[in-house]
Formats: C-alpha cells, sequence, structure tokens
C-alpha cells in the first residue's frame, strides 16, 4: 500500500465548478500536512498547509481527518488558471523531516 | 529574498559520464532536501542535509549517488558513472525547519 494515495485523475470540469480531491495516508505518525500545486512537471509550490480545524484560503478550502487518516482539498469557482496537479503531501517528524508525496491529481478547468 | 536556486537546469550527459547538481537554499535555511522525478511518475525523496551533515539518505541509490551540503556553497548532488534510468527532474528544497519546503526550479537530465 503506497504510504500517500491520491483519487485518480485527471479532473475535467467547466469554469465556475466545485471540485473536490481526497487523499489518504497510511502512517498514523505523520504530523504535518500540505497541498502544493505542479504545473506542467515544473516545481511544486506551496498552496496551504492542512490543519485539524480545517482551514480555507479564498476559494480553497482544507480538512484533515487523523481518525480516518484522511485530507481533503476543495476549489470552488474553479478558474482556468487552476489547471495543474495537485499533490497530497506528508510530512514524517520521525523520518527526519521528509516529505511524502501523492501521485497527484490532475485538473483540467475548460471555459 | 531570492529563493532556492538550482543549477544547471538542464543537463545533458552521456552514459559513462559525470552529473553535478547544485543547489543553494534560501537565505535563512538550513535543510536541504534533494527530490526525484521519473518521467510519468511522483516525486521520490531522496536525502535530507543539514549544513556538514547528511541526516537522511534513505531514498539514495546506494550506488553511484553521493551528496554533500558544505559549510561554504550550495549543496551538490553528484551521480556517477550515469544510466538512462536516471533521467529525471532533479528537485531541491529548503526548509528553516521541520515545516514547509519551498522548491527550486529542478535540474532537468537527460542520459544519451
Amino acid at each position: 500500500r503506497k504510504e500517500v494515495e491520491q483519487d485518480p485523475g485527471p479532473f475535467n470540469v467547466p469554469e465556475g465548478a466545485t471540485v473536490a480531491f481526497n487523499c489518504t495516508y497510511s502512517n498514523s505518525a505523520s504530523q504535518s500536512f500540505f497541498w502544493y500545486r505542479q504545473d506542467c512537471r515544473k516545481e511544486p509550490k506551496l498552496l496551504m498547509s492542512v490543519y485539524s480545524s480545517g482551514n480555507e484560503d479564498g476559494r480553497f478550502t482544507a480538512q484533515l481527518n487523523r481518525a480516518s487518516q484522511y485530507i481533503s482539498l476543495l476549489i470552488r469557482d474553479s478558474k482556468l488558471s487552476d489547471s495543474a496537479t495537485y499533490l497530497c503531501v506528508v510530512l514524517f517528524y520521525n523520518q527526519g523531516g521528509k516529505l511524502i508525496f501523492g501521485q497527484g491529481t490532475e485538473l483540467s478547468v475548460k471555459p | 529574498n531570492a529563493g532556492v536556486m538550482q543549477n544547471p537546469r538542464h543537463l545533458v550527459r552521456r552514459r559513462g559520464q559525470e552529473a553535478r547538481l547544485r543547489c543553494s537554499p534560501m537565505k535563512g535555511h538550513s535543510h536541504v532536501y534533494w527530490y526525484r522525478q521519473l518521467p510519468e511518475e511522483g516525486l521520490k525523496f531522496m536525502v535530507y542535509l543539514q549544513k556538514e551533515n547528511i541526516i537522511d539518505e534513505s531514498g539514495m541509490p546506494k550506488e553511484r549517488f553521493s551528496a554533500e551540503f558544505p559549510k561554504e556553497g550550495p549543496s551538490i548532488l553528484r551521480i556517477q558513472q550515469v544510466v538512462r534510468g536516471d533521467s529525471a527532474a532533479y528537485f531541491c528544497a529548503s526548509s528553516p525547519g521541520y515545516n514547509e519546503q519551498f522548491f527550486g526550479p529542478g535540474t532537468r537530465l537527460t542520459v544519451l
């Protein structure tokens, strides 16, 4: 079983749609969680950290459920510029702080 | 504050040659991580370094690969006797501690 698993893609949605990505992780010792986005296999860019209480940044909302080992990202009112690959990322403190990446979910927003 | 810098951005080597990839972390960041992304695959951790110390190299292939982060100068990922399977994007990330990591633009290595 992979340490971090994401929804298979691609997601093709029209502009203005709401889209949700899910992610599960296998190691309950995981400490920190992030969503990164990657455009055309360029460098990953931090989108947002994910906190147990849930957090929101504009059109983006992230949720964490430690009991279920589940992370989600919700994008409201999708824009063309949201088209990218979204990476669910887990940081393991007990493994020296390295990041474990999910395979990524590709999002394509169409006009 | 400049971001993470990597060079070269593109590197072409013939089988058997050596590849040296350099990474300068963001100012104030003492933690450096190297990740590799093979074609059509996700990013995989390779090695974690602090100044003059390798903290975790569990993701590094046992042979031909080495990394350093000297007291002065950039971190170096070195691949000896490259093979076609080493062709990939190599990303460096830096962090001030055990938290968010910020990535450089990557070095795309092509082995002919």
